[in-house]
């Protein structure tokens, strides 16, 4: 079955960086596209970009644009995501999830389980 | 950026209700859609897609109804396993947005 695995806790100091990972099982990794997601502890979903993992191409959030950067590694099923110059807002959980089209209409159907980023000094 | 207004914020609900969620997009995104539920410390997961489209595996007592504008999300007969929080996606265009979550607890 479709599976997202990513990778444990983080615990950095404003100004830092974070990459998450997000191994994928159980499907064709090439075929789909990978949305990432972040919650803030108590709050709503906000979506923080998304790549192909066909072409690399991506697209981001305006809000993140020049602090986030999405990668797949095509060769061990993962993507990646890179979040520079942590502020203490950027703390939350952070997932990953398969962005993906039936019948026409896009959905993200397997979410992984989540990542915690806490940024404190 | 399309705005996803999600009603209500909370709801308390017996089980055997019938509980109704809406969400209005700040524009038309046609059937692009998706709702999910939440419950604490878990990942999303995915109920209706296509607006009306029932996903795999998900109770036949979830039903998804709308287009353009105005969308709901209807529980014919709340389950004991259906406290939890729900959100509406939009996907007709990025950045993708979501409705800011329905919390339904057991009343």
């Amino acid at each position: 079955q479709v599976q997202l695995v990513q990778s444990g806790a983080e615990v950095k100091k404003p100004g830092a960086s974070v990459r998450v990972s997000c191994q994928a099982s159980g499907y064709s990794f090439r075929t789909y596209d990978i949305s990432w997601v972040r919650q803030a502890p108590g709050q709503g979903l906000e979506w923080m970009g998304w790549i192909s993992a066909y072409t690399g191409n991506t697209k981001y959030a305006q809000k993140l644009q020049g602090r986030v950067t999405l990668t797949t590694d095509t060769s061990t099923s993962t993507a990646y995501m890179e979040l520079r110059d942590l502020r203490s807002d950027d703390t939350a959980f952070y997932y990953c999830a398969r962005d993906f089209m039936i019948s026409g209409w896009y959905l993200f159907d397997s979410w992984g389980q989540g990542t915690l980023v806490t940024v404190s000094s | 950026d399309i705005q996803m207004t999600q009603s209500p914020s909370s709801l308390s609900a017996s089980v055997g209700e019938r509980v109704t969620i809406t969400c209005r997009a700040s524009q038309t995104i046609s059937k692009y859609l998706s709702w999910y539920q939440q419950k604490p410390g878990k990942a999303p997961e995915l109920l209706i897609f296509g607006a009306s489209s029932l996903h795999s595996g998900v109770p036949s007592r979830f039903s998804g109804s709308g287009s353009g504008t105005e969308f709901t999300l209807t529980i014919s007969s709340l389950q004991r396993e259906d406290f939890a929080t729900y959100f509406c996606l939009q996907t007709y265009s990025t950045p993708r947005t979501f409705g800011l979550g329905t919390y339904v607890e057991i009343k």
